[in-house]
């Protein structure tokens, strides 16, 4: 069992209302990725951190941004929700090494209504 | 353009049976392939990762098989079980960035009856 967590599992919100998803991780990874999932399609990347205070953009552009203050914590923050933003969210982190595995957490399910 | 290609789409089985998924990729330069288990609503787990110069990984009931020079890789499940209907996603990384980038097929969804 990967010793990463994301919460809340499943949320559901009003158009324009600020949310913050949490993700947090205890086996001291560098690397850390935000990706999104839609039913029955890919996993697409929208953003992954190297470490602390290092943030970057994935490929899936997305009007949601994130922080690494901490080593294990990698926040994703939306500052007015759309009925657009409705997805899965996926956290995941792994070591700084190229043929290491990468754990995912649960997910959150996010519906804006 | 680097892509992952997986195959059947879906399939359905019954308890006991074999089956075989397939996956076809284009991602240059090569670092590893993975195979992922997604049960409905939940995050991928790893099932088992696969460099250059390894063909064959096995993980319990589950065989994975890779061909480098033809750019595919195979997941075998041996004496299926119910436990086992979920989403089966292909996964390569590339070695051109630090990242180390992963790129996802859609995944192929494994219905196993009873």
């Amino acid at each position: 069992e990967a010793d990463i967590y994301q919460t809340p599992r499943y949320l559901v919100i009003g158009t324009g209302k600020k949310i913050t998803l949490e993700c947090s991780q205890t086996m001291g990874h560098d690397k850390m990725y935000w990706y999104q999932q839609d039913p029955g399609m890919e996993l697409h990347l929208i953003h992954y951190s190297y470490g602390v205070n290092s943030t970057e953009k994935g490929d899936l552009s997305s009007e949601s941004t994130v922080s690494r203050i901490r080593t294990e914590h990698f926040p994703l923050t939306l500052e007015s929700a759309r009925p657009s933003h409705t997805s899965q969210y996926l956290c995941a982190s792994s070591r700084n090494s190229l043929n290491t595995e990468a754990f995912f957490g649960q997910g959150t399910r996010l519906t804006v209504v | 353009k680097n892509q992952v290609e997986q195959s059947p789409q879906s399939l359905i089985i019954l308890e006991g049976k074999n089956c075989t998924l397939q996956c076809n990729y284009t991602v240059s330069p090569f670092s590893n392939l993975r195979w992922y288990k997604q049960d409905t609503g939940r995050g991928p787990v790893s099932l088992t990762i696969m460099t250059f110069s390894e063909n064959t990984k096995s993980n319990g009931r589950y065989t994975a098989t890779l061909d480098a020079d033809t750019k595919q890789s195979s997941l075998h499940i041996t004496a299926s079980q119910l436990s086992d209907s979920a989403s089966y996603i292909c996964v390569v990384s590339d070695r051109g960035s630090t990242l180390g980038r992963l790129y996802f097929g859609r995944g192929t969804q494994l219905t196993v009856w009873p």
